[in-house]
C-alpha cells in the first residue's frame, strides 16, 4: 500500500469555523490531489498540486484553499465551514516521470467531515 | 467535465464474466486509460491501465478499441467482493499540469 495518511479521519465541526485536513505521503510523489465525494456526484476534484507551492483549482474549489510547503504534505482548508461542505474527502497522490500518464494514482482512506 | 462516459449501474451474476464499458470519444494520442474501483467506505484503488494495446493483470483485463474511443474492463469471473463503483478516467501523459477528473463511475451489483 502507498504511504498516504489523512488526518483527521473523522471530524464534526460547527458552521463558520475553520477546518484543515492534512494529507501526508511518504512516497515522495510529485502530484497530490484533494477530492470530495457526495452521494450522486462521484469524485469531484477540489484542488491539486504538481509540486511544492504549485497548486491549481479543480472542479469545485469555491470555499476551499490549499497549501503545499513541502513535498510530503498537502493541506486542505475550509476557511469558514458550511453545511454544504459536509462530505467525505479523499487525498490522492501520483508519481511523475516519462510518460507519467501511465503512473498509478493512490488514494488515502478518506476524511469524514460533518458540519453542523 | 469528465472526459469519459459510463453507464450508471450494471448487474451481473456471481461467477460470470462482467464487461464494463467506457466511452472516451475525445481521447488524444497521449492519453492513458485508467480504471479504478471503490469498495464501500474505502478510497478508490487501482485496477488496470493501458495506452493502445489490450492489457491483462491478476484483477482484470482491459480491452481497448482500435480507434481508442472506447474501452471495456473485463472481470473474468465476478465474485461478491467485486461489487463496487468502477471509474474509467483518462490521464494525459505529457502535461506538467496533471488535472485528473473522475466521473460518477458505474456501480456494479453482483447477484449471488
Amino acid at each position: 500500500d502507498a504511504g498516504i495518511t489523512q488526518s483527521p479521519r473523522h471530524k464534526v465541526t460547527e458552521t463558520g469555523t475553520p477546518v484543515t485536513l492534512r494529507c501526508h505521503q511518504t512516497e515522495n510523489h510529485r502530484y497530490m490531489y484533494w477530492y470530495r465525494q457526495d452521494p450522486g456526484h462521484g469524485l469531484r476534484l477540489i484542488h491539486y498540486s504538481y509540486g511544492v507551492k504549485d497548486t491549481d483549482k479543480g472542479e469545485v474549489s469555491d470555499g476551499y484553499s490549499v497549501s503545499r510547503s513541502k513535498t510530503e504534505d498537502f493541506l486542505l482548508t475550509l476557511e469558514s465551514a458550511t453545511s454544504s461542505q459536509t462530505s467525505v474527502y479523499f487525498c490522492a497522490i501520483s508519481a511523475e516521470g516519462g510518460g507519467f500518464g501511465g503512473n498509478t494514482i493512490y488514494f488515502g482512506e478518506g476524511s469524514w467531515l460533518t458540519v453542523v | 467535465d469528465a472526459k469519459t462516459t459510463q453507464p450508471n449501474s450494471m448487474e451481473s451474476n456471481e461467477e460470470e464474466p462482467v464487461h464494463l464499458p467506457c466511452n472516451h470519444s475525445t481521447i488524444s494520442g497521449t492519453d492513458y486509460i485508467h480504471w479504478y474501483r471503490q469498495l464501500p467506505s474505502q478510497g478508490p484503488e487501482y485496477v488496470i491501465h493501458g495506452l493502445t494495446s489490450n492489457v491483462n493483470n491478476r484483477m482484470a483485463s482491459l480491452a481497448i478499441a482500435e480507434d481508442r474511443k472506447s474501452s471495456t474492463l473485463i472481470l473474468h469471473r465476478a465474485t461478491l467482493r467485486d461489487a463496487a463503483v468502477y471509474y474509467c478516467i483518462l490521464r494525459e501523459g505529457m502535461n506538467r499540469d496533471d488535472k485528473i477528473i473522475f466521473g460518477k463511475g458505474t456501480r456494479l451489483h453482483i447477484l449471488p
